[in-house]
């Protein structure tokens, strides 16, 4: 059984440019996450979705951050700009939503670093 | 809003030690609780959970948790650790009214041998 797949597992980039990170969820899985984890701050919400649609994206830092969910298999976090203070390792993470039990099953994670 | 405290963010432990990662949380209604487990350079994968029942949790590899209410607690317990627990642990609670599962901001586990 295929679990949370994430991709690109690394990213280098300079100041200025944009990022897509992408990810597929378990099949059957109606609910989605996006994470930000970094020393600082651990691991941040960011983001999550319910049958495809954005319910809670007050963890979204600023407008340079986007992301969508096009269908139950797909979604992508965009960055654009990206500034060096976004580099931190980018996790997605999917649910069942009706199990009502909330635990999430994550991705391997995508590392960015901006330069 | 909920959020979670976890107390230590730093243990050193001997093989063969106690040990206990305290987690506390903020929210006055029904919650679920889970404790996560990230190995060196892995992804995050569920310890243990509770969200209803015996107060009492075991989890996988030997790790437990109770949750005590009146206190607003999950602490992380395990009797004896071994070298392969060294990770980080992360604290997480679900309020029954959201979906948003909530981090503590997690503990660093060194265990040597």
């Amino acid at each position: 059984d295929a679990g949370v797949i994430q991709s690109p597992r690394h990213e280098v980039t300079e100041m200025g440019q944009e990022v897509t990170l992408r990810c597929k969820p378990i099949s059957g899985h109606n609910s989605l996450f996006w994470y930000r984890q970094t020393m600082m701050r651990g691991l941040e919400l960011l983001i999550y979705f319910n049958n495809n649609v954005p319910i809670d994206d007050s963890g979204m830092p600023e407008d340079r951050f986007s992301a969508k969910m096009p269908n139950a298999s797909f979604s992508t976090l965009k960055i654009q700009p990206s500034e060096p203070r976004d580099s931190a390792v980018y996790f997605c993470a999917s649910s069942y939503r009706a199990s009502n039990t909330g635990e999430l099953f994550f991705g391997e994670g995508s590392r960015l670093t901006v330069l | 809003a909920q959020s979670v405290s976890q107390h230590n963010h730093h243990v050193i432990l001997s093989e063969a030690a106690s040990l206990e990662l305290g987690c506390n949380y903020s929210y006055g209604g029904t919650v679920n609780l889970f404790w996560y487990v990230q190995y060196p350079g892995q992804h995050l994968q569920l310890l243990l959970k509770y969200f209803s029942g015996d107060p009492l949790v075991k989890g996988i590899k030997g790790f437990e948790a109770e949750f005590i209410k009146s206190k607003f607690s999950f602490n992380l317990r395990k009797p004896s650790v071994q070298w392969s627990d060294t990770a980080e642990y992360f604290c997480a609670v679900k309020a029954h009214n959201t979906d948003k599962l909530i981090f503590g901001t997690g503990t660093r586990l060194q265990v040597f041998p």
